[in-house]
């Protein structure tokens, strides 16, 4: 699977749209873009995934470029239960593929 | 409907000793995954299931290390002879694995402390 870049951390502050940015150029044409937080304590809670068009649910919003070689994950309104590592993951999509956490990325929600 | 359970939530072994941890997957779901987190590192994947095969176990760090699905729901992760390096969260996660629906779901983890 391919490798993925994060920044290590950043700083929102509440009520502001925090958006998270991930690259992975080595990204190929089948594979998935996924995104995982993790609140302290807790296991890793799905949010989001895309192939190539934008996606949007309840959580976030997802944006990939056009060449799929970035993405950005998009909180729209940031809280302070926000605060959590982010993790952008990019996989095939089968039943019996693992994912492969990389850093992440620790945000910090600010009041 | 239930998530993903893990028993017990914390466990504290005594360095040598043999440890079992019970994973509960969401009803029906076929795939089950288990993962291991070192303290301020992502999870590593472990080993994984599809009902009860063990289908992958390229992650599992050592021979102390075994897991089993016998009848397809519920995992349990041993460690044998525990060792202060295994230390950690250790996840499970299981997925439908219904065509386009692979998303796979955490519980909140076993944490080991071998001391």
């Amino acid at each position: 699977d391919a490798k993925t870049t994060q920044p290590t951390s950043m700083d929102c502050a509440e009520g502001r749209a925090a958006n998270l940015p991930c690259n992975h150029s080595t990204i190929s044409g089948n594979e998935y873009v996924y995104w995982y937080r993790q609140i302290h304590s807790q296991g890793p809670q799905y949010i989001i995934h895309g192939l190539k068009n934008n996606e949007t649910n309840e959580m976030a919003s997802l944006i990939i470029t056009e060449d799929r070689k970035s993405s950005t994950l998009i909180l729209p309104h940031a809280t302070l239960r926000d605060t959590a590592v982010y993790y952008c993951i990019v996989r095939h999509k089968a039943a019996g593929n693992k994912l492969t956490f990389g850093g992440g990325t620790r945000v910090l929600v600010k009041p | 409907g239930a998530g993903v359970s893990q028993s017990p939530r914390y466990k504290v072994a005594k360095r040598g000793q043999d440890v079992a941890l019970r994973c509960d997957p969401i009803s029906g779901h076929v795939s089950l995954f288990w993962y291991q987190q070192a303290l301020g590192q992502g999870p590593e994947f472990l080993t994984y299931f599809q009902n009860e095969a063990q289908l992958d176990k390229s992650g599992l760090p050592s021979d102390r290390f075994f897991a089993e699905r016998p009848e397809g729901s519920v995992s349990t992760l041993k460690i044998q002879r525990t060792q202060q390096e295994d230390s950690a969260v250790y996840l499970c996660a299981s997925s439908s694995a219904l065509a386009g629906t692979d998303t796979q779901y955490f519980g909140p983890g076993t944490r080991l402390t071998v001391l």
